[in-house]
């Protein structure tokens, strides 16, 4: 069983519509959570962290934990072409040094 | 620097060179990760450096990957005969502290082709 796991999509939204990326994650006391965006033939940058259960917010971005669930969600509203990316998401689990764990990722695609 | 750079971006090597990647981390920063990242694939994670202290190597596919960083900036991945099955692009990223909330941010990678 992978640690993090992604559906690969592709996913396709119109512009302006809600885009929603799923993440679930197998080691129960991961603790720290991440979601990247990655533009082809890119590095990662960061879109947000949430280590808390419940929503946070960030401009168009909310980023969902559900620990008892193992379940953490990223929505775009008001989805642009320019957010067409691989969304990535990590995990850090405590007592292995920090490292991420990353999911396969979702290709985000929005249609003008 | 403003960021994370690696060094080369491209590298092309034949099957059974020696190749060795650069990583400048951002300045202050303590933490250093080296993942590999496969076409259609999440980076998987090498090693991890706290300053100049190599503290988890588990991720290093086999002997013929070594990294360091002598004094605790810049760190070198080198890999030795190398093989096809290394193709990969080669991320390096950086965090400010030791702690397991931290944000890591990212290089531009080096994109590693072996014919």
């Amino acid at each position: 069983q992978k640690e993090v796991e992604q559906n690969s999509g592709p996913l396709s939204v119109p512009e302006g519509a809600i885009a929603s990326l799923n993440c679930t994650y197998s080691d129960r006391v991961s603790q720290s959570f991440f979601w990247y965006r990655q533009y082809s033939g890119k590095s990662p940058e960061l879109i947000m962290s949430i280590y808390s259960n419940g929503d946070k917010e960030d401009g168009r971005f909310t980023a969902q934990l559900n620990k008892a669930s193992q379940y953490v969600s990223l929505l775009i509203r008001d989805s642009q072409p320019s957010d067409s990316a691989t969304y990535l998401c990590a995990v850090i689990k405590p007592n292995t040094g920090n490292q991420f764990y990353f999911g396969t990722g979702t290709s985000l695609t929005v249609i003008p | 620097g403003a960021g994370v750079s690696q060094s080369p971006r491209y590298k092309v090597a034949k099957r059974g060179q020696d190749v060795a990647l650069r990583c400048d981390p951002i300045s202050g920063h303590v933490s250093l990760f080296w993942y590999q990242q496969a076409l259609g694939q999440g980076p998987e994670f090498l090693t991890y450096f706290q300053n100049e202290a190599q503290l988890d190597k588990s991720g290093l596919p086999s002997d013929r990957f070594f990294a360091e960083r002598p004094e605790g900036s810049v760190s070198t991945l080198k890999i030795q005969r190398t093989q096809q099955e290394d193709s990969a692009v080669y991320l390096c990223a950086s965090s400010l502290f030791r702690g397991g909330t931290d944000t890591q941010y990212f290089g531009p990678g080096t994109r590693l082709t072996v014919l």
